[in-house]
């Protein structure tokens, strides 16, 4: 039972280019939710997704940052024209499809964003 | 003031000992509290899980919730070195669509 999948494990752009981390959920799972680890800080929040729809991107940043999770295939995260301050891990995580597992959410192993 | 707190350590123990680890939050609407170990460069993992006070116990771990201080914590018995790791406490409101707030996370060490 493949758990939630991240990849590419690790990235590395320069300034101005785009980055695109993707995520496959666990089976069974229509939840899914980034989050931003930056170094010596928690995990943050940015936005909850469900099949073809936005839920909660109270977290993300106004600008650059996009997320969509497609009827088909894995959730996308974009960022556009990265900045150093992009330079951290990001995770994802995903819930069964019933109410109040909302609130236990299982975590890929991240990627490691490197802004050069 | 952060929505959770969390000692960052790190915390060093000798093997076998009873470890205590805690976070204290401010949003009385939190419901949901789940504590996570993440190892280096690793992603998260989910240990425990509780909804609302009391206590839970599930093999060496413990995880106890005492809502009127707003205090969580997960006490880890018999302590092993492949015990340490990084613990993340987590809170969510019912009905917030499931987004996690976490504590900073206190860095534990097992020592052999």
């Amino acid at each position: 039972n493949a758990g939630v999948m991240q990849n590419p494990r690790h990235l590395v752009r320069r300034r101005g280019q785009e980055a695109r981390l993707r995520c496959s959920p666990m089976k069974g799972h229509s939840h899914v939710y980034w989050y931003r680890q930056l170094p010596e800080e928690g995990l943050k929040f940015m936005v909850y997704l469900q099949k073809e729809n936005i839920i909660d991107e109270s977290g993300m940043p106004k600008e650059r940052f996009s997320a969509e999770f497609p009827k088909e295939g894995p959730s996308i995260l974009r960022i556009q024209q990265v900045v150093r301050g992009d330079s951290a891990a990001y995770f994802c995580a995903s819930s069964p499809p019933f109410e109040e597992a909302k609130n236990i959410q299982y975590f890929g192993a991240g990627t490691r964003l490197s802004v050069l | 003031q952060k929505e959770v707190e969390q000692d960052p350590g790190p915390l060093s123990v000798p093997e076998g000992a009873i470890v205590s680890l805690n976070c204290t939050y401010s949003n009385s609407a939190f419901q949901y509290f789940m504590w996570y170990r993440q190892y280096s460069r690793k992603g998260p993992e989910l240990l425990m899980y509780t909804y609302s006070s009391g206590n839970k116990e599930d093999g060496r771990f413990t995880a106890q919730v005492d809502k009127s201080s707003k205090y969580i914590s997960l006490f880890i018995r018999d302590s092993q070195p492949s015990d340490s790791a990084t613990y993340l406490c987590a809170m969510s409101v019912y009905n917030q669509g499931g987004k996690l707030i976490f504590g900073q996370g206190t860095e534990l060490s097992v020592k052999p």
